[in-house]
């Protein structure tokens, strides 16, 4: 069974970092294609990025809002998946989605706020 | 970077069917845009409901239904049931990345 669960999602204050977290189970993370959705409060579903799979080539592609402040990597022996955030924003708030194999984890909070 | 649209709202009877669209700035919606929809109910993560226009998965109601309609992408609902009242979004590829829909908030009344 495939299972995604996300953590690592907090308070940060604007220009601040944080790295999120994706821990996944029933398949191996480096064979699939893997993206991350968020969502801010009240909002829509909004594509963040993805990274293919290695025998795809691990491209990384991200949306033009956060392209140049997120990054995506994977830890093979861990079997997890990474976002990476810097220079936050304001309108970085809102839960982050880990999306692969089809499957969506729970997600996680993610608030920048002074 | 492309624009999406979903109608905002759509009410359907129960038992009713009815067809939310996805539609792009850019032109016509077209197979190679890999058109997927996703269900989101309140308080809960989205879930996957159809990939590749019109391919469903194992847990998809065989009531739903992806197709192509008039340059957009469509997601048909047959026979609606309560249960299926949710937001649903469309995903379309768009350069190298995707994008979202704004997404259709269907009432099943």
């Amino acid at each position: 069974e495939v299972q995604l669960v996300e953590s690592g999602g907090g308070l940060v204050k604007p220009g601040g970092s944080l790295r999120l977290s994706c821990a996944a189970s029933g398949f191996t993370v480096s064979n699939a294609w893997m993206t991350w959705v968020r969502q801010a409060p009240g909002k829509g579903l909004e594509w963040v990025g993805r990274i293919k799979s290695n025998t795809d080539g691990g491209t990384i592609d991200f949306a033009a809002p956060v392209r140049g402040r997120f990054t995506i990597s994977r830890h093979d022996s861990s079997n997890t998946l990474f976002l990476q955030m810097d220079s936050l924003i304001t309108e970085d708030t809102g839960v982050y989605y880990c999306v692969g194999k089809d499957s969506w984890g729970q997600g996680t909070l993610v608030t920048v706020s002074s | 970077q492309a624009v999406v649209t979903q109608e905002p709202s759509l009410t359907v009877s129960p038992g009713g069917t009815v067809t939310l669209t996805c539609g792009s700035s850019t032109g016509a919606v077209t197979s190679g845009h890999y058109p997927s929809w996703f269900q989101q109910k309140p308080g809960q993560a989205p879930r996957s409901l159809v990939y590749g226009t019109n391919n469903k998965y194992s847990w998809t109601p065989a009531r739903f239904s992806g197709s192509l309609l008039g340059g957009k992408a469509a997601l048909t609902l047959s026979g609606a049931q309560p249960e299926d009242e949710a937001d649903y979004y469309c995903l379309v590829s768009d350069g190298g990345g995707r994008v979202f829909g704004g997404g259709t908030t269907l009432t099943v009344l």
